[in-house]
Order: structure tokens, then sequence, then C-alpha cells
């Protein structure tokens, strides 16, 4: 889920789980989302997107579940590995371009070996 | 070699100073965007250019300028800096499309 204050959610994992990071989107009109991994000293990384008609999308190890209803969007990592821990976050467009994207705050993922 | 590059990577500088991030890209991007992280906020967007002659405001652009000199390089100025602008500043390219190609970021500290 999305951060409150200055501390991020954690989520801990052992390496070879399948993980899920939840974020919770503000505006029902919002038409396009997307994840985005951030590394320590790094710069945010694409990861997955998907539009509002549709419910899921696979990537590489990577799905990205949408439910509109609830406003809620999903990023699981199958088999994560210590290279997934990061931090990720979610972006929703909630308007007509790019200006109107919306990032959340995050959530840290740590992967045990 | 990193297909948008930030200088520098750290900055701390007092308060009162004019202080120049610097931004370039070899994706061939148009757009180009200045955004600024602070812990527990998501990215919030400070100023962004379609191409070099179009700059436009976003949320948080007050005490803040920017320079598109070239489709390859777009520059945010602090004009007299002041504590509440440490950040972690980032700049970004796209396409057409809303996905972003971020740099590894600028560590600014205002004293």
């Amino acid at each position: 889920g999305e951060s409150v204050g200055l501390h991020l959610p954690t989520l801990s994992v052992q390496e070879g789980d399948n993980s899920i990071i939840n974020c919770a989107y503000s505006n029902s009109a919002s038409d396009y989302f997307i994840w985005y991994k951030q590394e320590s000293g790094k710069g945010p990384q694409f990861i997955i997107d998907i539009r509002s008609n549709m419910d899921k999308r696979q990537g590489q190890r990577v799905t990205v579940l949408l439910n509109k209803t609830v406003k809620h969007l999903s990023l699981q990592i199958a088999a994560t590995q210590p290279g997934d821990s990061a931090v990720y976050f979610c972006a929703e467009n909630t308007g007509e371009g790019f200006q109107k994207l919306v990032f959340g705050t995050g959530t840290r993922l740590l992967v045990s070996p | 070699d990193a297909d948008v590059t930030q200088t520098p990577r750290n900055r701390i500088t007092k308060t009162g100073k004019r202080i120049m991030l610097e931004c370039s890209q070899t994706k061939g991007h148009d757009r180009m965007y200045w955004y600024r992280q602070d812990p527990g906020l998501g990215l919030r967007l400070i100023y962004y250019s379609f191409d070099v002659k179009d700059i436009n405001k976003g949320e948080i652009s007050d005490g803040y300028s920017v320079s598109r000199q070239a489709q390859a390089k777009f520059s945010l100025s602090l004009e007299s800096a002041i504590p509440n602008q440490t950040a972690l500043y980032f700049c970004a390219t796209s396409d057409l499309g809303e996905k972003l190609f971020f740099g590894s970021g600028t560590q600014l500290s205002v004293l």
C-alpha cells in the first residue's frame, strides 16, 4: 500500500517466494497505470504498465492486476530474487496527457537469500 | 552509458545561493521533465518541456526556473535556494507516451 509520513511500508520475503505489492489509486477516471522500481541511489526504472481497459498484464516474472471496482492495483513478482530488493511505486494517469501522472509513495521490498 | 544523465549527483549549498542542475539525454526524446522526490511523498512535477520552444510549469514550480538549451538538454535552476528545497531531483524523458525514463538523480542539500 501507500506510505503515510516518512516510513515506507516494507514487504520482506525469502528468495524464491512470490511477492505481491499493492497500490490503492485515487481517481476512478484514471486510464493508465504504471509500476516503477527504484533501487538505492538510482532513478526509477519502468517495470510494467496497464491501461484501464485491461484487468491483467504479464511481463517477465511480473504481473500487474487492476481492479477498477475498488481502485486497486497490484504488482506480482514471481520467484523473487535478491536483485528485486528496491522501492516499488505505482503511478496513475488521472487525466489527459502525462502531466496528470500522480505517483504513489512506494513500498520497500526486502528479499532475503 | 546512461540514457539520461544528471549532473551533479550530489550538491550541498547555502541558503540564498543560485544553483543549476543539468540534464542531458541520448534517447532522442522531445519531452523532458524535472521532478523532486521527498521522503514520504511521491514524485512531484516541477517543470516540463515538450520541445525546445515549449516550457510549462508543473505542480510545484515556485522557486524554480528551467532552460531547454537543446532537444537533449534541460536544466533546472534555483535562483535563491532555501532549506525546504532540499530534496532528490530527477530529470526524465519520454516520447509521445506516458512512460518516463529517469536519470539517476541529484541529491541537493540546502543549509
